[in-house]
């Protein structure tokens, strides 16, 4: 089985200052990897994801994340946040091993507030 | 630019009415889902299908049903709206393997008055 944690449910952060989201996973064979964001009142956008290779992967709005095997995580980061990051953000994994289920677990968001 | 297109933002409806949420793709998707979305909840799986004609229930099928008969049309259906229903509904789609991640509509905000 499958599952994706979120521990914070907010995470707060000064506009300039770094930010990182956490998120935790467990998976039976290999994990496919995804970070997705939701602003107010909208579907969710896709921000990137880690299927193989480099353990450092660069997406959308200047967003990383870096894939810890050992750690089994998948924390987003930014070097320095803007106020417009506010907003609800999740974690999905899906397991390679999935029984021919293409189906994501998604964790259940974290809100990051950027103060000005 | 490829979407996904739900058919209503805001939908407010009766207790008791038949619900029909519309959902559109244009990427020739394989597999289509139909999320819930609560606070505090997160993403609660009702239905998918990774084919015309083909559904699978979810975590939270109670209370809903799903037609696929085109692929790229997935409609969620609530039998008989209840006020516990009142949520946020997403549709997405993706490749069969999912591999290239899941494309999001911009959900409709279901109110069961």
């Amino acid at each position: 089985a499958q599952s994706v944690a979120q521990p914070e449910d907010q995470v707060n952060v000064a506009e300039g200052n770094p930010l990182t989201v956490k998120c935790t996973y467990s998976v039976s064979g290999n994990p496919y990897l995804f970070w997705y964001v939701q602003y107010p009142n909208r579907g969710l956008q896709f921000l990137l994801k880690y299927i193989t290779g480099d353990n450092l992967v660069k997406g959308s709005y200047g967003f990383e994340a870096e894939f810890n095997k050992s750690q089994t995580s998948f924390h987003l980061k930014k070097p320095s946040a803007l106020v417009s990051d506010s907003a609800l953000y999740f974690c999905a994994v899906r397991d390679t091993y999935s029984g021919g289920s293409y189906i994501p677990t998604f964790g259940r968001g974290t809100s990051l507030i950027v103060h000005p | 630019d490829v979407k996904v297109t739900q058919s209503s933002r805001y939908l407010v409806k009766r207790t008791g009415e038949k619900v029909f949420l519309e959902c559109v793709q244009d990427m020739d998707h394989e597999n289509m889902f139909w999320y819930r979305q609560d606070p505090g909840l997160g993403l609660r799986l009702i239905y998918f299908s990774y084919d015309v004609k083909m559904k699978e229930k979810g975590d939270i099928p109670e209370g809903y049903s799903v037609s696929r008969e085109k692929k790229e049309r997935f409609s969620l259906i609530l039998e008989s709206a209840s006020t516990n229903q009142t949520s946020m509904y997403l549709c997405a789609s993706s490749k069969l393997t999912g591999n290239y991640g899941y494309t999001f509509g911009s959900g409709t905000r279901l109110t069961v008055v």
